[in-house]
């Protein structure tokens, strides 16, 4: 069965880092888009940012893009997502999901992790 | 950037009852369009894509339809564990996706 599981959530200050971590198994990482979704408390889902199989292409929300930066390491089968700058409005669970097609980019997700907190506050 | 819009925000009905829920797009999407099952605390669950094509394991009672701009999922007959809260996606872009904002599916 297809496992993903992220790590590296926590509380930080507005203007902190963090580096979210998504272990993957049970499946060829190498052949699949990977993405990065976030729900805040409450909200709804957001789509955050996705990379292509061998991380050559990104793709980065508005409302991320220059503070985050998605990428992977496919030996390792691990995906990452390295957020600078972080805002209060960027409090959210994050889960990592997997493409549904291998060679797809950013379409549809069949196997989402278990999706981990971020929580931005002072 | 392309706008999707569900309704109700709410629906409140009883098992065996055949619900539908509305997706609009704020332009045409070509029929890439997704439906997901989110209930508290767990991760969303894909159950249709390309409009009307099930995801792998969904039960047949859930159905997609529609076209261009306006997309419905449809539950035959409401199941006590059909309770959850509902998102659209399109995905014609190809380089970014957008959700619906969520249905949530009441017990009445």
């Amino acid at each position: 069965e297809v496992q993903l599981l992220e790590s590296g959530g926590g509380l930080v200050h507005p203007g902190g880092s963090l580096r979210l971590s998504c272990a993957a198994s049970e499946f060829m990482f190498n052949n699949y888009a990977m993405t990065w979704v976030r729900q805040g408390p409450g909200k709804g889902l957001e789509w955050v940012s996705t990379i292509s199989e061998s991380g050559e292409r990104t793709s980065h929300a508005d409302s991320v893009k220059g503070r985050f930066t998605i990428s992977r390491d496919n030996p390792r089968n691990t995906l990452y997502l390295q957020m600078n700058g972080l805002r209060a409005e960027d409090t959210a669970i994050y889960y990592c999901a997997r493409e549904q097609f291998a060679g797809n980019f950013g379409d549809t997700f069949d196997y989402w992790g278990q999706g981990i907190l971020v929580s931005v506050s002072a | 950037d392309i706008q999707m819009t569900q309704s109700p925000s709410t629906l409140s009905a009883s098992v065996g009852d055949r619900v539908a829920i509305t997706c609009r797009a704020s332009q045409s999407i070509n029929g890439w369009l997704a439906w997901y099952q989110q209930k508290p605390g767990k991760a969303p669950k894909l159950l249709i894509y390309k409009v009307s094509a099930l995801a792998s394991g969904v039960p047949s009672r859930f159905s997609g339809s529609g076209s261009e701009t306006e997309f419905t999922l449809t539950i035959s007959s409401l199941q006590p564990d059909d309770f959850a809260t509902y998102y659209c996606q399109e995905y014609n872009s190809d380089s970014q996706v957008t959700f619906g904002q969520g249905t949530k599916v009441e017990i009445k």
